[in-house]
């Protein structure tokens, strides 16, 4: 089972938005309404922000949505804050392979 | 509150094996499945498998089949991951994680492995 396709890095400035993408395949991300984001910090723990494509877990503020279309599911992170910079990460159900990540994209607030 | 709490780092020789642990608390460690995760250094996460508290039964990536083993000491609530036949490769950081619904929703500190000679 490959991982997901995300960009390696994106960046922006505090206020922007940017939008990180991951593209899965037709038994994945298009199969199953259970993609998830994690946010991780250097030398701390993966944090969820997003799961079930849209869902935002309890303390996650709404500056991060998702949508999603066919394959590829985008996160999108408006007015930009320094404390966004960090990697990110998408992850999908894919039946008999439960659970597969994305490579990881790094963002940069500059 | 919830809390996974992870054994400390460990430094091993190649071939040797390693066994960390994940102590739960805070919630029913029946009721949730446990994950873990690798990070090896500076790359992203690849899952390894997952555990089921409840029934002890589990399922590891293709990649790793044959040489890890999950197992869970309920009386302790308390999930281990041994992995077998170290090799430099598998030098990293393990997370477990507490499942709910389909995705982690609290994560162990992690657990640096170093494997060198």
């Amino acid at each position: 089972q490959s991982a997901l396709t995300q960009p390696r890095s994106v960046s922006g400035s505090p206020g922007q938005s940017v939008t990180i993408s991951c593209t899965g395949t037709s038994s994945d991300v298009d199969a199953y309404n259970s993609v998830s984001w994690y946010q991780q910090h250097p030398g701390r723990a993966p944090k969820a922000i997003i799961y079930d494509v849209t869902e935002r877990p309890s303390g996650v503020p709404d500056r991060f949505s998702v949508s999603k279309s066919g394959n590829t599911a985008s996160l999108t992170i408006s007015g930009l804050q320094a404390e966004d910079e960090a990697d990110y990460y998408c992850s999908s159900y894919a039946g008999t392979y439960p659970v597969i990540f994305g490579g990881g994209t790094k963002l940069t607030v500059l | 509150q919830v809390q996974l709490v992870q054994s400390g780092a460990e430094v091993k020789k190649p071939g040797a094996s390693v066994k960390v642990s994940c102590k739960a608390s805070g919630y029913a460690f029946t009721g949730h499945y446990i994950h873990w995760v690798r990070q090896a250094p500076g790359q992203g996460l690849e899952w390894v498998g997952w555990i089921n508290p409840n029934s002890g039964g589990t399922d590891y990536a293709q990649k790793f089949q044959g040489w890890v083993t999950m197992t869970r000491d309920t009386s302790i609530t308390t999930a281990f991951l041994e992995v077998k036949r170290l090799s430099s490769d598998d030098t990293a950081v393990y997370y477990c994680g507490r499942l709910s619904g389909s995705y982690i929703d609290y994560w162990g500190q992690g657990t640096l492995v170093s494997v060198s000679s």
